[in-house]
């Protein structure tokens, strides 16, 4: 089945620098990428998704990128504000949307 | 809105206990699914449904069943509670994963 690893799992950061996160996955089947933001105590969120046929993607601050060859993805966050502080995870997904496969989480930490 | 709603935030129950998790959503989604979230662990696919009284295992199923008899509810239980099952659920539906507020389960 498919493997999903997340680097780092604890990145801290200083108000307005960029986080990068970072995510390898094994099935080259998979071709449905979604990051989520989990702040704390709530529910994990979908905040950008990116599909194989794409390489980049971006939504004003955030970005995701893809590299099928090396099959890895990353997102990218822009100008680090407080309330950007929460656990990020990626995942991958077959086109089916049937199984969804979860990285480790990365804890973002943003000082004001 | 999409609205995902779970049964309880809180649940506390004994060893051996029998644990009903509801999950319910209110957009006609076809895919359902059962997490458990583990610090260090990421979300841990327990089983989806992609149809009334259609079930696939996840990763994790040992220990669990899971229900489905009507599109928009989707239940997971627990036939025997141990105290390994202590540990966050979270439902999710759709294909691009709306998640329910998560029940936090304790088994003690």
């Amino acid at each position: 089945g498919e493997n999903v690893e997340q680097h780092p799992s604890t990145l801290s950061v200083q108000e307005g620098d960029s986080a990068v996160i970072k995510c390898t996955y094994s099935d080259s089947a998979s071709n449905y990428f979604p990051w989520y933001k989990q702040e704390l105590g709530k529910r994990p969120q979908l905040i950008i998704d990116i599909r194989s046929n794409v390489g980049e993607k971006k939504d004003q601050r955030i970005a995701v990128t893809l590299n099928k060859t090396a099959k890895h993805f990353s997102l990218h966050i822009t100008e680090t504000q407080p309330e950007d502080s929460a656990v990020y995870f990626c995942a991958a997904s077959n086109g089916n949307f049937n199984k969804f496969y979860f990285g480790s989480g990365t804890k973002l930490n943003v000082k004001p | 809105d999409v609205k995902v709603t779970q049964s309880s935030r809180y649940l506390v129950k004994r060893t051996g206990e029998k644990v009903f998790l509801e999950c319910v959503q209110d957009m006609d989604h076809e895919n359902m699914f059962w997490y458990r979230q583990d610090p260090g662990l990421g979300l841990r696919l327990i089983y989806f449904s992609y149809d009334v009284k259609m079930k696939e295992k996840g990763d994790i199923p040992e220990g669990y069943s899971v229900s489905r008899e009507k599109k928009e509810r989707f239940s997971l239980i627990l036939e025997s509670a141990s105290t390994n099952q202590t540990s966050m659920y979270l439902c999710a539906s759709g294909r691009t994963q709306y998640f329910g507020p998560g029940t936090r389960l304790t088994v003690l």
